[in-house]
């Protein structure tokens, strides 16, 4: 198994819902990361996990909460979200040393918040 | 501070023509460079790592320290190369990633 799977594929929700992305891979990749892609825009990082802890979080607001149960699964939970949330959520893993085998990217959650 | 530069956000080639996609970089350390496509309504897919010296469905990208550069290269253009093509970095800190802007590759037949 080579890939990233996330789901939903597509999400929409009201600004009062809670929800959750999932991502799960099975590469033994020990990197998680979450990325927001908008429209005609390259991703920004969001979260990064390292061996299922926390290791980067790029000043992301509070009603987005990540997650990672196990080294196969990453969660990200929404909560009060603003229709700019909109947005591609974007998965990916790497090796532990990323930056030499690059990442490998889910093919995303697309979220609508109305 | 990590940045990479995409000065094109539209490049359109005739099937058959060169094609060479421009990235710049600036990094104070020994940076790590990729290239991704996102073909339309697919994932982001890495295409080149500079490390591996690779060509892949017929691009080079050379890393040039002397120029801060990474441009992808390619000598004749096929339609199914029409994608949006990231150019990206990472340095010392393993775990961060920067996306260049992206440039719109529109081959036309």
């Amino acid at each position: 198994d080579t890939e990233v799977t996330q789901t939903p594929k597509h999400l929409v929700m009201g600004m009062t819902n809670k929800k959750s992305l999932k991502c799960e891979q099975h590469m033994g990749h020990r990197a998680m990361y979450w990325y927001k892609q908008k429209a005609k825009k390259p991703p920004e990082l969001m979260f990064v996990y390292s061996y299922e802890k926390l290791s980067i979080n790029e000043s992301v607001p509070s009603r987005f909460s990540p997650e990672c149960p196990n080294s196969s699964l990453l969660n990200l939970h929404l909560h009060a979200l603003q229709p700019e949330d909109s947005a591609l959520y974007l998965c990916a893993s790497s090796q532990e040393d990323g930056s030499i085998y690059g990442y490998t990217f889910g093919s995303g959650t697309r979220l609508t918040v109305v | 501070a990590q940045r990479v530069t995409q000065p094109e956000k539209l490049l359109s080639v005739f099937k058959g023509a060169p094609v060479e996609l421009k990235c710049n970089y600036s990094y104070s350390g020994s940076p790590e460079l990729f290239w991704y496509v996102q073909y339309s309504r697919q994932r982001l897919q890495l295409l080149l790592r500079h490390i591996s010296r690779e060509s892949i469905k017929g691009f080079t990208a050379d890393l040039n320290k002397g120029e801060t550069s990474f441009h992808l290269k390619k000598p004749f253009a096929q339609e199914e190369d029409s994608a949006m093509y990231y150019c990206a970095l990472s340095g010392n800190n393993f775990n961060k990633f920067y996306f260049g802007s992206g440039t719109k590759l529109n081959v036309k037949p």
